[in-house]
């Protein structure tokens, strides 16, 4: 596999369950990227990690739990989820922190 | 606050004609400045990016033209076909090794054969 896979791609979750989203990086990079996509809106950058030290946490609610176990996996640990949570999860890699930013294809979540 | 504002929200061009999307920033400390092109169910991917020591970058059909007094920056798609169409968003970044990208709204294409 090349690129950025995002696993699953879809997921539909009740407020009270538990669920991850997975990211696989096979670039050889060193940072990686979760964002949340809502339609009509801006791509909001959630959380940031290099060398698996996070280095940016964009004042996020603490429903959202990143892990980044080494360099080319990062999780997003989900719990008691609101509604408004409901969006297109993205998750990149870059070299050292910098530009040009890999995206994956995304995992669409749907809170019930 | 946003910071970087794009138009139109909706653009739809015939085949052959040329898709023009503007974008304007307010931090002029932003050095970096890509396009990314997302087609429905597929994430963004990078299509072209300039840095402000010049005034215009082309690859192919798109073109990036960039007004560093106004700041403002725009992408031209020449020749727009069917396969283009898809949402495209601007971005811009303080230099390449800035980690941050504050994205545009994005502006869904569409090009009608």
């Amino acid at each position: 596999e090349t690129g950025v896979t995002q696993t699953p791609r879809h997921l539909v979750m009740g407020m009270t369950n538990k669920k991850s989203l997975k990211c696989e990086q096979h670039l050889g990079h060193n940072a990686m990227y979760w964002y949340k996509q809502s339609a009509k809106k801006p791509l909001e950058l959630m959380f940031v990690y290099s060398l698996e030290e996070r280095v940016e946490n964009n004042s996020v609610p603490s429903r959202f739990s990143p892990e980044c176990p080494n360099s080319s996996h990062l999780f997003l640990h989900l719990h008691t989820l609101q509604p408004e949570d409901s969006a297109l999860y993205l998750c990149a890699s870059s070299q050292d922190g910098g530009q040009p930013q890999h995206f994956g294809d995304g995992t669409r979540l749907s809170i019930l | 606050q946003q910071q970087v504002k794009q138009s139109p929200q909706s653009l739809i061009v015939q085949k052959g004609g040329i898709s023009i999307i503007n974008c304007a920033y307010e931090n002029t400390a932003f050095d970096y400045f890509p396009w990314y092109q997302q087609f429905p169910g597929k994430g963004p991917a990078l299509l072209i990016a300039i840095r402000p020591d010049v005034s215009e970058k082309k690859e192919g059909r798109f073109t990036i033209s960039f007004n560093k007094s106004a700041k403002q920056f725009s992408l031209h798609i020449m020749d727009s076909q069917p396969g283009d169409s898809a949402t495209y968003f601007c971005a811009a970044s303080i230099g390449t090794s800035g980690s941050r990208l504050t994205f545009g709204e994005g502006t869904q294409l569409t090009v009608n054969p």
